[in-house]
C-alpha cells in the first residue's frame, strides 16, 4: 500500500529565506503532484511531475523529482507572506487513485 | 466560464438525516472524485468515477453514496449510517490521470 509522508508538518520562516518541503513516498509511481490550500479554501494545483529529474518553476516555488529515491522537493526561495498556505504532495498509486501526504503548513513571517 | 463548481457551500445535518453534496463540471473531464478532508488532516479519497454509470469505491466509502448518470455530474449523499460526517468535503476531476482540479468545496456539520 503506498503510503505519503511529508516534512516537516509546519514550518515558520522569516521572509526572506529558502527552505525545503519533503515529499516522501513509499512505492513506484510515475506522477507527483504538489497543491496549495489556504485556510477554508479548495486546493490549487502547483506542478506535476512526470520522470525521473524532473523539475518545474514557478515564481519562487521550485518542485523536483527523484523517482530512485522516491522523493520530490518543493523548494521556496526568498519566502514571502503570501506564500503562507498549506501544501500538498500527491502520488498517483498506480491504481487510479491519488494518495495524499498530510500536508506542510507554511507560515511566513516579517 | 469552464470550472467546478460545488453546492451548498456549507451544510447543516440532523441526526439521521441524509444529505446530499452537489458537483457540477464543464470541463469535459471523464473521471470525477469526492474527497473528505478533517481539520488539520490530508484528503481521503470517498468514491471515483471514470466513467458515466461506473464508479469505484476508495479508503472511506462507508456510510456514502454516489451516482454518476451524467458526465457534468456526479453528486455525492451523506447517509445516515456515516456516525462522523462533519467534514470538508471536495470534489475534483480530471482527464484521465492527468491533473486533477478540485471544487470549491462544501462545509457539512452535523447537528
Amino acid at each position: 500500500e503506498l503510503k505519503v509522508e511529508q516534512n516537516p508538518l509546519f514550518l515558520s520562516m522569516q521572509e526572506g529565506k529558502n527552505y525545503t518541503i519533503y515529499c516522501n513516498y513509499s512505492t513506484t509511481s510515475d506522477r507527483l503532484y504538489w497543491y496549495r490550500q489556504d485556510p477554508g479554501k479548495s486546493l490549487e494545483s502547483l506542478f506535476v511531475l512526470l520522470s525521473n529529474g524532473a523539475v518545474k518553476q514557478e515564481g519562487r516555488l521550485m518542485a523536483s523529482l527523484d523517482t530512485k529515491a522516491r522523493l520530490s522537493t518543493l523548494h521556496i526561495t526568498a519566502a514571502v507572506h503570501d506564500l503562507s498556505a498549506t501544501y500538498f504532495c500527491a502520488v498517483d498509486s498506480n491504481t487510479d487513485k491519488l494518495i495524499f501526504g498530510t500536508g506542510t503548513r507554511l507560515q511566513v513571517f516579517p | 466560464d469552464g470550472g467546478i463548481t460545488q453546492s451548498p457551500k456549507y451544510l447543516f445535518r440532523k441526526e439521521g438525516q441524509n444529505v446530499t453534496l452537489s458537483c457540477e463540471q464543464n470541463l469535459n473531464h471523464d473521471a470525477m472524485y469526492w474527497y473528505r478532508q478533517d481539520p488539520g488532516q490530508g484528503l481521503r479519497l470517498i468514491y471515483y468515477s471514470q466513467i458515466v454509470n461506473d464508479f469505484q469505491k476508495g479508503d472511506i466509502a462507508e456510510g456514502y453514496s454516489v451516482s454518476r448518470e451524467k458526465k457534468e455530474s456526479f453528486p455525492l449523499t451523506v447517509t445516515s449510517a456515516q456516525k462522523n460526517p462533519t467534514a470538508f468535503y471536495l470534489c475534483a476531476s480530471s482527464f484521465g490521470w492527468d491533473t486533477q482540479y478540485f471544487g470549491p468545496g462544501t462545509r457539512l456539520t452535523v447537528l
